[in-house]
């Protein structure tokens, strides 16, 4: 039973361009979120986090979207570079947190 | 340096053994997980601890233990009753209040 889910499982994105990625929860009593990269071979790090008092939170290129009633955020990175091209984890819940399957995102130069 | 170390990188299984998988931390975190990633999939919790001597299931406990002897320290042993331990296995810790989780880089496990 998948409480955090992320539909796309790639996404290829023209450096220079926006890249979205988007993450669906269930459970409306959810109140902290976050997105995490991961390279290859290595441990997922922290990029950004939301909790439910805000719709937007934003860090340098990252800014994070967070739609309550529909239980949805998204991440948009502007601009993407090459080297954002990892799998990003979206990460929901109150303290144990529940993670989606990943996204893989491709910047191409 | 704080952080989490996992050992080994790598490592091979022959089925019906148990192995332990280290994860060591300096960042003086209460709580430890574990987590199992698989293709597809996302990270899937197995057991984690939030203080010594204490350890709770998560979702897929079955066929592994932990032990929690030292706040430093949180192994887990995949036991030959896991049907499927091949996978990419993580460990994190988390502080308090509103944190994110800090991972290690993970253990490959394989059964040869």
């Amino acid at each position: 039973d998948q409480q955090v889910k992320q539909n796309s499982p790639s996404l290829s994105v023209q450096e220079g361009r926006i890249s979205i990625l988007n993450c669906d929860y269930t459970n409306s009593m959810f109140d902290y979120f976050l997105w995490y990269k991961k390279y290859p071979a290595e441990g997922p790090t922290f990029l950004i986090s939301i909790s439910s008092i805000k719709d937007k939170n934003e860090d340098g290129r990252f800014t994070v979207f967070l739609n309550k009633s529909a239980k949805h955020l998204s991440l948009h990175i502007v601009p993407s570079q090459p080297g954002d091209s990892a799998v990003y984890f979206c990460a929901a819940g109150n303290n144990d947190m529940r993670f989606g399957a990943g996204t893989r995102l491709t910047v191409k130069p | 340096d704080g952080g989490i170390t996992q050992s080994p990188k790598y490592l091979f299984r022959k089925e019906g053994q148990n192995v332990t998988l280290s994860c060591e931390q300096n960042l003086n975190h209460d709580a430890m997980y574990w987590y199992r990633q698989d293709p597809g999939q996302g990270l899937r919790l197995i057991y984690y601890s939030q203080i010594v001597n204490d350890f709770q299931k998560g979702d897929i406990a079955e066929g592994y233990s932990v032990s929690r002897e030292k706040k430093e320290s949180f192994p887990l042993t995949v036991t030959s009753a896991q049907k499927n331990p091949t996978a990419f296995y993580l460990c994190a810790t988390y502080g308090a209040g509103r944190q994110p989780q800090h991972f290690g880089d993970g253990t490959r496990l394989s059964i040869l």
